[in-house]
Protein backbone atom coordinates (compact mmCIF):
# COMPACT_ATOMS: atom_id res chain seq x y z
CA UNK A 1 0.00 0.00 0.00
CA UNK A 2 0.75 3.93 0.17
CA UNK A 3 0.98 6.61 2.96
CA UNK A 4 1.65 9.77 2.08
CA UNK A 5 1.76 12.05 4.43
CA UNK A 6 1.85 16.13 3.91
CA UNK A 7 1.29 19.36 6.63
CA UNK A 8 -2.61 20.13 6.70
CA UNK A 9 -1.84 24.05 6.36
CA UNK A 10 1.08 26.46 5.73
CA UNK A 11 1.22 30.17 6.02
CA UNK A 12 3.30 32.45 4.76
CA UNK A 13 4.43 36.10 3.84
CA UNK A 14 4.23 37.58 0.11
CA UNK A 15 8.19 37.42 -0.65
CA UNK A 16 9.01 34.93 1.21
CA UNK A 17 10.42 31.51 1.22
CA UNK A 18 8.35 28.29 2.08
CA UNK A 19 9.09 24.65 2.24
CA UNK A 20 6.33 22.04 1.80
CA UNK A 21 7.13 18.47 3.20
CA UNK A 22 5.89 15.51 2.32
CA UNK A 23 7.02 11.46 3.30
CA UNK A 24 5.81 8.75 1.68
CA UNK A 25 6.06 4.58 2.34
CA UNK A 26 5.22 2.87 -0.66
CA UNK A 27 5.31 -0.35 -2.23
CA UNK A 28 6.61 0.71 -5.47
CA UNK A 29 7.84 3.94 -6.82
CA UNK A 30 7.65 5.00 -10.26
CA UNK A 31 8.62 8.99 -9.40
CA UNK A 32 6.85 11.51 -7.37
CA UNK A 33 5.00 14.37 -8.39
CA UNK A 34 3.70 17.75 -7.34
CA UNK A 35 0.60 19.75 -8.04
CA UNK A 36 -1.08 22.89 -7.30
CA UNK A 37 -4.43 23.10 -7.01
CA UNK A 38 -6.44 26.42 -6.31
CA UNK A 39 -9.72 26.46 -4.74
CA UNK A 40 -12.33 25.48 -7.23
CA UNK A 41 -10.37 24.67 -9.88
CA UNK A 42 -8.23 21.46 -11.19
CA UNK A 43 -4.75 20.29 -10.31
CA UNK A 44 -1.83 21.91 -12.12
CA UNK A 45 1.04 19.78 -13.13
CA UNK A 46 4.03 21.90 -10.93
CA UNK A 47 7.25 19.18 -11.26
CA UNK A 48 8.22 15.41 -11.46
CA UNK A 49 11.40 13.83 -9.92
CA UNK A 50 12.73 11.03 -10.25
CA UNK A 51 16.12 10.60 -9.53
CA UNK A 52 17.27 11.85 -5.85
CA UNK A 53 18.41 15.40 -5.95
CA UNK A 54 17.17 18.74 -6.70
CA UNK A 55 15.02 20.18 -9.78
CA UNK A 56 14.46 23.61 -10.28
CA UNK A 57 11.88 24.94 -12.82
CA UNK A 58 11.66 28.99 -11.83
CA UNK A 59 10.65 29.89 -8.85
CA UNK A 60 9.19 26.61 -7.88
CA UNK A 61 12.42 23.61 -6.87
CA UNK A 62 11.30 19.85 -5.61
CA UNK A 63 13.62 17.66 -4.16
CA UNK A 64 13.77 13.83 -3.57
CA UNK A 65 15.45 11.54 -1.61
CA UNK A 66 14.10 8.01 -2.17
CA UNK A 67 16.06 6.36 0.22
CA UNK A 68 14.55 8.43 2.98
CA UNK A 69 11.52 8.25 1.12
CA UNK A 70 11.25 12.19 1.49
CA UNK A 71 10.34 14.94 -0.57
CA UNK A 72 9.97 18.61 -0.51
CA UNK A 73 8.70 21.67 -2.86
CA UNK A 74 10.14 24.80 -2.21
CA UNK A 75 8.51 28.24 -2.94
CA UNK A 76 10.81 31.38 -3.34
CA UNK A 77 9.29 34.95 -3.75
CA UNK A 78 5.91 33.99 -3.02
CA UNK A 79 3.15 36.14 -4.12
CA UNK A 80 -0.59 35.90 -3.34
CA UNK A 81 -1.44 34.04 -6.29
CA UNK A 82 0.49 31.24 -4.89
CA UNK A 83 -2.05 30.47 -2.29
CA UNK A 84 -3.53 27.18 -3.08
CA UNK A 85 -3.20 23.55 -2.17
CA UNK A 86 -0.17 21.61 -2.81
CA UNK A 87 -0.58 17.79 -3.55
CA UNK A 88 2.03 15.86 -3.27
CA UNK A 89 1.36 12.27 -5.42
CA UNK A 90 3.47 9.33 -5.76
CA UNK A 91 3.18 7.37 -8.86
CA UNK A 92 3.17 2.87 -8.87
CA UNK A 93 0.97 1.30 -11.33
CA UNK A 94 -1.23 4.32 -10.43
CA UNK A 95 -0.88 7.72 -9.08
CA UNK A 96 -1.42 8.13 -4.85
CA UNK A 97 -1.99 11.58 -3.58
CA UNK A 98 -1.27 13.20 -0.52
CA UNK A 99 -3.98 14.98 1.65
CA UNK A 100 -2.46 17.89 0.47
CA UNK A 101 -1.14 21.43 2.07
CA UNK A 102 -3.51 24.55 2.01
CA UNK A 103 -0.79 27.33 1.75
CA UNK A 104 -2.12 30.75 3.01
CA UNK A 105 -0.15 33.65 1.60
CA UNK A 106 -0.42 36.59 3.51
CA UNK A 107 0.48 40.46 2.45
CA UNK B 1 -3.92 21.84 -27.92
CA UNK B 2 -7.31 21.51 -26.17
CA UNK B 3 -7.28 20.39 -22.91
CA UNK B 4 -9.21 17.83 -20.69
CA UNK B 5 -12.51 18.62 -20.88
CA UNK B 6 -15.37 17.10 -18.23
CA UNK B 7 -19.29 17.23 -18.65
CA UNK B 8 -21.18 18.10 -16.94
CA UNK B 9 -19.74 20.58 -14.48
CA UNK B 10 -22.40 20.54 -12.27
CA UNK B 11 -24.92 17.90 -11.22
CA UNK B 12 -27.54 17.15 -8.29
CA UNK B 13 -28.99 13.81 -7.99
CA UNK B 14 -31.28 12.25 -5.14
CA UNK B 15 -30.48 8.83 -3.46
CA UNK B 16 -30.87 6.11 -5.32
CA UNK B 17 -30.40 7.14 -8.52
CA UNK B 18 -27.38 6.78 -11.10
CA UNK B 19 -25.57 9.32 -13.00
CA UNK B 20 -22.66 8.95 -16.07
CA UNK B 21 -19.93 11.75 -15.97
CA UNK B 22 -17.79 12.26 -19.25
CA UNK B 23 -14.24 12.72 -19.70
CA UNK B 24 -12.81 14.04 -23.10
CA UNK B 25 -8.90 13.88 -22.64
CA UNK B 26 -6.01 16.07 -24.68
CA UNK B 27 -5.44 14.65 -27.98
CA UNK B 28 -3.42 12.48 -28.30
CA UNK B 29 -3.59 10.83 -24.88
CA UNK B 30 -4.72 7.25 -24.54
CA UNK B 31 -4.51 7.05 -20.84
CA UNK B 32 -7.65 8.41 -18.49
CA UNK B 33 -8.14 7.86 -15.04
CA UNK B 34 -10.76 8.87 -12.36
CA UNK B 35 -10.23 10.90 -8.91
CA UNK B 36 -13.16 11.34 -6.25
CA UNK B 37 -12.06 14.32 -4.02
CA UNK B 38 -13.67 15.16 -0.37
CA UNK B 39 -12.33 17.45 1.89
CA UNK B 40 -11.98 14.54 4.21
CA UNK B 41 -10.53 12.04 2.02
CA UNK B 42 -8.69 14.27 -0.56
CA UNK B 43 -8.44 12.91 -3.88
CA UNK B 44 -8.64 9.00 -4.31
CA UNK B 45 -7.96 6.68 -7.34
CA UNK B 46 -11.16 5.16 -9.01
CA UNK B 47 -9.79 3.72 -12.02
CA UNK B 48 -7.70 4.01 -14.93
CA UNK B 49 -8.59 3.14 -18.92
CA UNK B 50 -5.86 2.81 -21.24
CA UNK B 51 -6.79 1.39 -24.83
CA UNK B 52 -10.39 0.45 -23.78
CA UNK B 53 -9.32 -1.45 -21.28
CA UNK B 54 -9.38 -0.92 -17.45
CA UNK B 55 -5.84 -1.15 -16.27
CA UNK B 56 -6.16 -0.69 -12.60
CA UNK B 57 -8.80 -0.25 -9.94
CA UNK B 58 -8.67 1.28 -6.45
CA UNK B 59 -10.98 0.78 -3.78
CA UNK B 60 -14.61 1.75 -4.50
CA UNK B 61 -17.79 -0.85 -4.44
CA UNK B 62 -18.70 -1.90 -7.49
CA UNK B 63 -21.42 0.62 -7.84
CA UNK B 64 -18.66 2.75 -9.30
CA UNK B 65 -18.10 1.84 -13.19
CA UNK B 66 -16.13 3.21 -16.01
CA UNK B 67 -15.49 2.58 -20.04
CA UNK B 68 -13.58 3.96 -22.45
CA UNK B 69 -14.77 3.89 -25.86
CA UNK B 70 -12.25 3.75 -29.11
CA UNK B 71 -11.78 7.56 -29.54
CA UNK B 72 -9.95 7.53 -25.92
CA UNK B 73 -13.16 9.65 -24.22
CA UNK B 74 -14.14 7.81 -21.01
CA UNK B 75 -17.43 7.46 -18.94
CA UNK B 76 -17.57 6.87 -15.34
CA UNK B 77 -21.15 5.78 -14.29
CA UNK B 78 -22.32 5.32 -10.37
CA UNK B 79 -25.67 3.54 -9.52
CA UNK B 80 -27.68 3.84 -6.67
CA UNK B 81 -26.60 7.00 -5.45
CA UNK B 82 -25.38 7.62 -1.55
CA UNK B 83 -25.32 10.72 0.08
CA UNK B 84 -21.65 9.65 0.61
CA UNK B 85 -20.86 9.94 -3.13
CA UNK B 86 -21.29 13.87 -3.02
CA UNK B 87 -17.65 14.99 -4.29
CA UNK B 88 -15.83 16.43 -6.52
CA UNK B 89 -15.14 14.11 -9.49
CA UNK B 90 -11.61 14.73 -11.78
CA UNK B 91 -10.65 12.88 -14.72
CA UNK B 92 -7.17 13.05 -16.20
CA UNK B 93 -5.55 12.29 -19.13
CA UNK B 94 -2.09 11.19 -19.85
CA UNK B 95 -0.01 9.77 -23.00
CA UNK B 96 0.02 6.25 -21.09
CA UNK B 97 3.21 5.20 -19.28
CA UNK B 98 3.03 5.13 -15.57
CA UNK B 99 5.54 7.92 -15.14
CA UNK B 100 3.76 10.35 -17.54
CA UNK B 101 2.09 13.63 -16.53
CA UNK B 102 -1.62 13.35 -15.76
CA UNK B 103 -3.08 16.57 -17.02
CA UNK B 104 -6.57 16.89 -15.09
CA UNK B 105 -10.12 18.47 -16.31
CA UNK B 106 -11.27 20.80 -14.30
CA UNK B 107 -13.97 17.95 -12.69
CA UNK B 108 -17.60 17.49 -12.51
CA UNK B 109 -19.09 18.48 -8.66
CA UNK B 110 -21.90 16.04 -7.78
CA UNK B 111 -24.10 17.14 -4.95
CA UNK B 112 -26.19 13.94 -3.49
CA UNK B 113 -29.30 14.90 -1.60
Amino acid sequence: GQNIDQPTEMTATEGAIVQINCTYQTSGFNGLFWYQQHAGEAPTFLSYNVLDGLEEKGRFSSFLSRSKGYSYLLLKELQMKDSASYLCAVGDSTLTFGKGTMLLVSP
Amino acid sequence: KAGVTQTPRYLIKTRGQQVTLSCSPISGHRSVSWYQQTPGQGLQFLFEYFSETQRNKGNFPGRFSGRQFSNSRSEMNVSTLELGDSALYLCASSLGLTTDTQYFGPGTRLTVL
